[in-house]
């Protein structure tokens, strides 16, 4: 059982359309961060988020916590062929190790010009 | 955030050799990690590596199948032993934000092809 779900799979859209990620979970998770990796490159990070019901945004990017810090959504507005990339939500569960991320199997994202 | 780099970037080995990877960091950190990244998966942890002791593997990983070094503060190795192609796959390390220890910043990884 994958302790981060991630929402959908694969995601094909065109430029300048609005979309949304999910990561999900049954756990409780201490803090949850978002990366992203395009071909050839490691994960870089986007935003860690801590406290439920937080919002951040970056650019076009808003990031959300659940309330109960068991899920989080990564929404992106008017999306461009540079957002391409595998979107990874990882975290750690809350009274756990407090180092030890576990991640998500990631979304792929392709945006066409 | 620290600049993390390894070497080498990529490599193509023959099975039953061996690969070291190096990961140099630009700060002093305290702890170092290690993972693998399979072809259309995402990463599993393979161990953590602390300066002057051990490392720690997680479930599925050896020390005689991926030994680690940690010699100071800002270098670790990971090798690769007896290599299969089952071994294929990005390896990459990371090292926790010295701000917040929950988060983590990668190097840009290893690709590694066992023929």
């Amino acid at each position: 059982t994958q302790l981060l779900e991630q929402s959908p799979q694969f995601l094909s859209i065109q430029e300048g359309e609005n979309l949304t990620v999910y990561c999900n979970s049954s756990s409780v998770f201490s803090s949850l961060q978002w990366y992203r990796q395009e071909p050839g490159e490691g994960p870089v990070l986007l935003v860690t988020v801590v406290t439920g019901g937080e919002v951040k945004k970056l650019k076009r990017l808003t990031f959300q916590f659940g309330d109960a810090r068991k899920d989080s959504s990564l929404h992106i507005t008017a999306a461009q062929p540079g957002d391409t990339g595998l979107y990874l939500c990882a975290g750690v569960r809350s009274g756990g190790s407090n180092y030890k991320l576990t991640f998500g199997k990631g979304t792929l994202l392709t945006v066409n010009p | 955030s620290a600049v993390i780099s390894q070497k080498p970037s990529r490599d193509i080995c023959q099975r039953g050799t061996s690969l070291t990877i190096q990961c140099q960091v630009d700060s002093q950190v305290t702890m170092m990690f290690w993972y693998r990244q399979q072809p259309g998966q995402s990463l599993t942890l393979i161990a953590t590596a602390n300066q002057g002791s051990e490392a720690t593997y997680e479930s599925g990983f050896v020390i005689d199948k991926f030994p680690i070094s940690r010699p100071n503060l800002t270098f670790s190795t990971l090798t690769v032993s007896n290599l299969s192609p089952e071994d294929s796959s990005i390896y990459l390390c990371s090292v926790e934000d010295q701000g917040f220890q929950e988060t983590q910043y990668f190097g840009p990884g290893t690709r590694l092809l066992v023929l």
